[in-house]
């Protein structure tokens, strides 16, 4: 199985700062990487696909990076709706895998 | 408008069976895989079950392989996963969703709001 390790669990940013969420694949999985917001009391929300590709209707603001092992999701200047949780997910292999989550808060 | 509706969620005892439903409306159904994920109360997504587009492959979770079967009717647009033989551990808000592909693992981009499980005596 695929561990995908997110950092930090934990990430206080300021409005309009630039917010630098991690993803860490046990091993290769190429770019099939996929990233997800979920706020409270909602179902998640695909933001990015492909490690880099944004999904429908998903703000510029939002892009990822990396391939294989390392992969980046960068909020280029925060607002007060982007304050969730983030989560990446790995489907290079079964079983298909998610990272802990990274909770970005307002500092 | 794509959208996924679950139900069948409920309260069971231990040792017991549940089936869970998701209809599909709003895109061509028999052309996407499907997968179930949950969500225990206060944890992060956890991914079940994937069922390919002509339902030819299932995949499950170590978790819940030999408990729980993944199934879907093209014909009626529903997604189902049965589960027997609950445990504690699989207490949680089980999401239906749609993955971008057909037949390949891939990423999720239509969920449902969700079905809660609770397993408990």
């Amino acid at each position: 199985e695929i561990v995908m390790t997110q950092s930090p669990a934990t990430l206080s940013v300021s409005p309009g700062e630039r917010g630098t969420l991690s993803c860490r694949a046990s091993q290769s999985v190429s770019n099939n990487l996929a990233w997800y917001q979920q706020k409270p009391g909602q179902a998640p929300r695909l933001l990015i696909y492909g490690a880099s590709t944004r999904a429908t209707g998903i703000p510029a603001r939002f892009s990822g990076s990396g391939s294989e092992t390392e992969f980046t999701l960068t909020i280029s200047s925060l607002l007060s709706e982007d304050f969730a949780v983030y989560y990446c997910q790995q489907y290079n292999y079964w079983p298909i895998t998610f990272g802990q989550g990274t909770r970005l808060e307002i500092e | 408008e794509m959208q996924l509706l679950e139900s069948g969620g409920g309260l069971v005892q231990p040792g017991g069976s549940l089936r869970l439903s998701c209809a599909a409306s709003g895109f061509t159904f028999s052309s996407y895989a499907m997968s179930w994920v949950r969500q225990a109360p206060g944890k992060g997504l956890e991914w079940v079950s994937a069922i390919s587009g002509g339902s030819g492959s299932t995949y499950y979770a170590d978790s819940v392989k030999g408990r729980f079967t993944i199934s879907r009717d093209n014909s009626k647009n529903t997604l189902y996963l049965q589960m027997n033989s609950l445990r504690a551990e699989d207490t949680a808000l089980y999401y239906c969703a749609k993955e971008r592909g057909t037949n390949r693992a891939n990423a999720v981009d239509i969920w449902g709001q969700g079905t809660m499980v609770t397993v408990s005596s």
